[in-house]
């Protein structure tokens, strides 16, 4: 069973500081993809890192998948109070044409203004 | 393009009961995928759909079941229900060009079991 484990799980931050989440697995996975959810409603796709030692900008978010493929991490600088959200990583694992994503369990982030 | 829908968006059940649970796919997108989401327990893939066939199955007994129509509409059925299955049932849609594809998902479906 691949397990991914996210930290932290609750993070209560002031607006303007920076903030960095972890998402660890001892298996490899194909590729690795980051979601926020708002209450009420799905995740959303952030952004699918798919090769090792790989780094995405996405404006103030910064993504990065470990050169073994096993860990990532998403850092966040300058938060806003628009950032406060449910961030999960997910692991895409392919076996023959079955496709599975494989979650984290979660960081909680509030930012407070 | 409209996005993904589930209905419906919120049930209360009791212990023993069944319940259908149904999603509309964006138009285009073939799969459809199932997941469990509990506060213990984080997300969860109970199933996947691609051409009417089920392709990938998560770890769930045999009381979660799923279909899905030539028109791509998912269902997944519960039958027997237990307390511990209240959860938000959410699903996602993708095209899928059996890569890295996005997963759209819907805003769920809030089921409480009593």
């Amino acid at each position: 069973t691949q397990l991914l484990e996210q930290s932290p799980q609750f993070l209560s931050i002031q607006e303007g500081e920076n903030l960095t989440v972890y998402c660890n697995s001892s298996s490899v996975f194909s590729s690795l993809q980051w979601y926020r959810q708002e209450p009420g409603e799905g995740p959303v796709l952030l952004v699918t890192v798919v090769t090792g030692g790989e780094v995405k900008k996405l404006k103030r978010l910064t993504f990065q998948f470990g050169d073994a493929r096993k860990d990532s991490s998403l850092h966040i600088t300058a938060a806003q109070p628009g950032d406060t959200g449910l961030y999960l990583c997910a692991g895409a694992s392919f076996s023959g044409s079955a496709r599975q994503l494989t979650f984290g369990s979660g960081t909680q982030l509030t930012v407070l203004p | 393009k409209a996005g993904v829908t589930q209905t419906p968006r919120y049930l209360i059940k009791t212990r023993g009961q069944q319940v259908t649970l149904s999603c509309s796919p964006i138009s285009g997108h073939r799969s459809v995928s199932w997941y469990q989401q509990t506060p213990g327990q984080g997300l969860q893939f109970l199933f996947e759909y691609f051409s009417e066939t089920q392709r990938n199955k998560g770890n769930f007994p045999g009381r979660f079941s799923g279909r899905q129509f030539s028109n791509s509409r998912s269902e997944m059925n519960v039958s027997t229900l237990e307390l511990g299955d209240s959860a938000l049932y959410l699903c996602a849609s993708s095209i899928p060009t059996g890569g890295f594809d996005e997963q759209f998902f819907g805003p769920g479906t809030r089921l409480t079991v009593l």
